[in-house]
């Protein structure tokens, strides 16, 4: 049972445009989400988050929206850059005591052409 | 201020053998997760620990196992290795919930 999904493999955008990727939920006990940027032969680094009781936050080119009702939320770039080229994870996590574990997406990989 | 380092980058296994997988961090930070990669999936979280002394499983735990003798470190050890372990691992570290997650560069393991 996949708690968290990123239903598009893939994503082509071209530079200067908005990139949009979608991430859905099916825990309602989930009440922070993030996403990690990842390149090739590296470890995930780690781009933006939010709270649920928020419903948009943003960092530079990057936002971040929650719509709770919809167990959904969307990570917004722009303008895209060809240096933005990489795969992207939505993670969500549950309070589990005093631990943060994360629920990790299969990820979408963004290609941002000239 | 390395992060998170983790040892070796690469490693061929054959079945049945063992072997260790180094993690470290330098931030001072309580919890500590061990993840696994498939191709084309999410990260899984294998074992995880929030101080010295406390582990406990994760998602697919099966295979594994793991100490936390010092903050510092998280060693995960596979003893009998099977090529259902073949895989890209990855440390983490955090200073606490609702705090982002730092991941070392992940180390590839190929059982054959």
């Amino acid at each position: 049972d996949q708690q968290v999904k990123q239903n598009s493999p893939s994503l082509s955008v071209q530079e200067g445009r908005i990139s949009i990727l979608n991430c859905d939920y099916t825990n309602s006990m989930f009440d922070y989400f993030l996403w990690y940027k990842k390149y090739p032969a590296e470890g995930p680094t780690f781009l933006i988050s939010i709270s649920s009781i928020k419903d948009k936050n943003e960092d530079g080119r990057f936002t971040v929206f929650l719509n709770k009702s919809a167990k959904h939320l969307s990570l917004h770039i722009v303008p895209s850059q060809p240096g933005d080229s990489a795969v992207y994870f939505c993670a969500a996590s549950a309070r589990t005591g005093t631990a943060s574990k994360l629920t990790f997406g299969t990820g979408t990989r963004l290609q941002v052409t000239l | 201020n390395a992060g998170v380092t983790q040892t070796p980058k690469f490693r061929i296994l054959k079945i049945g053998q063992s072997m260790t997988l180094q993690c470290t961090q330098d931030m001072n930070h309580n919890y500590m997760y061990w993840y696994r990669q498939d191709p084309g999936m999410g990260l899984k979280l294998i074992y995880y620990s929030v101080g010295a002394g406390i582990t406990d499983k994760g998602e697919v735990p099966n295979g594994y196992n793991v100490s936390r003798s010092t903050t510092e470190d998280f060693p995960l050890r596979l003893e009998l290795a099977a090529p259902s372990q073949t895989s890209v691992y990855f440390c983490a570290s955090t200073q606490g919930y609702r705090y982002e997650q730092y991941f070392g560069p992940g180390t590839r393991l190929t059982v054959t």
